[in-house]
């Protein structure tokens, strides 16, 4: 149980194109999902909590408009990267909370590079 | 601003030793502290510590908390090379929708 699908697992563009990443919760609805950025041989950084059905809430210094996010359903959650940048290229990984007995638990989607040349 | 510490930052250990993995948090309203490990891509849920002295045990994994000194440490005993990865600790801030603070993880090589 407690599956993560994060899709696509790697991506390459060209400067100012979106791109799209999707986290979907398999077997499980997860009112709530999160967003990370990891950078080589760094640790994950959180940029915003999405909520179903709401606004995401961004981490400081994360710009709303470049990291567009959206949670239309109890299973999925889509991050979209606009008029992306060589700066953008990164690790992106995302998780969704468990429910009832393991609702402070986060599982986590297998990631997705992103180059950006 | 909460901070997670871990150390060492890499290590290289022969298969079959013992290694201890530390965690050490200085935070506002602790809530948990959770450990994961990432081998290539997705970090997976090892354990959740809430009370301290209370020591939780996976197979050859286990972890434990004290509170007193904010530290927690992972034990991995008769290490495999499977046991490869980057162990991540991360404390779960209190108050908000399950916010994790992730440390900057210890990268554990196991070799034959």
């Amino acid at each position: 149980g407690a599956v993560v699908s994060q899709h696509p697992s790697r991506v390459i563009c060209k400067s100012g194109t979106s791109v799209k990443i999707e986290c979907r919760s398999l077997d499980f609805q997860a009112t709530t999902m999160f967003w990370y950025r990891q950078f080589p041989k760094k640790s994950l950084m959180l940029m915003a909590t999405s909520n179903e059905g709401s606004k995401a809430t961004y981490e400081q210094g994360v710009e709303k408009d470049k990291f567009l996010i959206n949670h239309a359903s109890l299973t999925l959650s889509t991050l979209t990267v606009t008029s992306a940048h060589p700066e953008d290229s990164s690790f992106y990984i995302c998780s969704a909370r468990g429910l009832a007995g393991a609702k402070n638990i986060q599982y986590f989607g297998a990631g997705t590079r992103l180059s950006v040349l | 601003e909460d901070k997670v510490v871990q150390s060492p930052l890499s290590l290289v250990v022969h298969e079959g030793d013992t290694v201890t993995l530390n965690c050490s948090y200085e935070v506002t309203n602790f809530r948990s502290l959770l450990w994961y490990k990432q081998e290539k891509k997705a970090p997976t849920f090892l354990f959740m510590l809430t009370s301290s002295g209370i020591e939780k045990k996976s197979g050859r994994l286990s972890s434990i908390l004290d509170k007193k000194e904010l530290f927690s440490i992972l034990n991995i005993t008769a290490t495999q090379t499977g046991d490869s990865a980057i162990y991540l600790c991360a404390h779960l801030i209190a108050g908000t929708a399950s916010k994790l603070t992730f440390g900057t993880g210890t990268r554990l090589q196991v070799t034959l």
